[in-house]
Parts: structure tokens; sequence; C-alpha cells
């Protein structure tokens, strides 16, 4: 099983839809959560970290779920620019080994 | 502030030659880490410094690969010699210091194509 899961996509939305993500992962001494976004051919580019109690950044929402070890991003109002590969990093406590997910593609479309 | 720097953009080279990236870190940030990039495997973690020192290098695929910080603001990952299987997007990426809960900031990458 791999440390870090992430559903691949491609999810494919309309302009204005409302998409969730979940990302599961399996050492339970992992403590520190992000999301990433890349685009093709670009570095990763860090959107948001998430925490215990859940954040909000604008129209982004992340959600943490220790007891089953899961973490979850929701995109509302859907752009055209937020087209891209969002990447699920987990870091093991004590550590600076972070792992990434493969990542999930999302098309938004007009 | 000047993120993290990476050279070549691009390297094109053939088999059996040696490949040299270059890294600069982001100013006052301790680590460095060295990320490979393929679409069958995803990133991959190759080495990490503290301080400039290497910390873990599990992730370094075979004696082929080697890498060095001299200094704050500078890392090099060598590749001698190179092999159609190296090619890659590489990535360097640099945190501040902490236990972990810090992001990662990442370069541009190289992207490396070995024929």
């Amino acid at each position: 099983r791999k440390e870090v899961e992430q559903d691949p996509g491609p999810f494919n939305v309309p302009e204005g839809a409302t998409v969730a993500f979940n990302c599961t992962y399996s050492n339970s001494a992992s403590q520190s959560f992000f999301w990433y976004r890349q685009d093709c051919r670009k570095e990763p580019k860090l959107l948001m970290s998430v925490y215990s109690s859940g954040n909000e950044d604008g129209r982004f929402t992340a959600q943490l779920n220790r007891a089953s070890q899961y973490i979850s991003l929701l995109i509302r109002d859907s752009k055209l620019s937020d087209s891209a590969t969002y990447l699920c990093v987990v870091n093991i406590g004590g550590t600076y080994k972070y792992i990434f997910g493969t990542g999930t593609r999302l098309k938004v479309l007009a | 502030d000047a993120g993290v720097i990476q050279s070549p953009r691009h390297e094109v080279t053939e088999m059996g030659q040696e490949v040299t990236l270059r890294c600069k870190p982001i100013s006052g940030h301790d680590y460095l880490f060295w990320y490979r990039q393929t679409m069958m495997r995803g990133l991959e973690l190759l080495i990490y410094f503290n301080n400039n020192v290497p910390i873990d290098d599990s992730g370094m695929p075979e004696d082929r690969f080697s890498a060095k910080m001299p200094n704050a603001s500078f890392s090099t990952l060598k590749i001698q010699p190179s092999e159609p299987r190296d090619s890659a997007v590489y990535f360097c990426a640099s945190s501040p210091s902490g236990q972990g809960n810090s992001p990662l900031h990442f370069g541009n990458g190289t992207r490396l194509t070995v024929t």
C-alpha cells in the first residue's frame, strides 16, 4: 500500500461547480499536511497547509480526519484557472520526510 | 525575495555523460531537498540536507548519483554516468528550520533528457 494515496482523476467539472478531493495516508505518525498545486510542466506550489481544526482560504477549504487518516480539499465556485494537478503532501512527525501523493488532476470546463 | 533557483532549466545529454544540476535555496532556509519527478513514480525524495550536511540519502537510486552542499547557498546533484532511465524533472526545494511543519518551496526544476 502506498504511504499517500490519491485518486488520479481527471475530475472534469463545469465552471462554478464545487469539487472535492480526498487523500489517504497510512502512517499514523504523520503530523503535518499540505495541499500543493502543480501546473503542467511547472513546479509544485503550496496551495495551503492543513490544520487539525480545518481551514479555509477563499474558495478553498481543507479538512483533516486523523481517525480515518485522510485529508480533503474542497474547491467552491471552480474557475478555469483552477485546472491543475493537486498534490497531497504528508510529513512524518519528527522528521523532514515529506511524502507526496501522485496527484489528482482537475479540469474545469467552460 | 528570490525563490529557489535551479539551473539549467533543460539538459539534453547522451548516455554515459556526466550531468550536474545546480540549486540555490532561499536565503535563511536550513533544509534543502532534491526530488525527482516522473510520470510513472511521481515525486520521489532523493536526498536532503540540514545546515549543509546530508541527513538522508536513502532515496538516491544508486552510486551513479551524488549530491553535495558546500555552503548554505549552493547545492549540486551529479549523475555520472547518465542513463536514459534518469530522464525526469529534477526539483530542488528548501524549507526553513522547524519540526517538519514548514512547507517546501520548490525551484522551477531541471528537465533532464538522456538519449
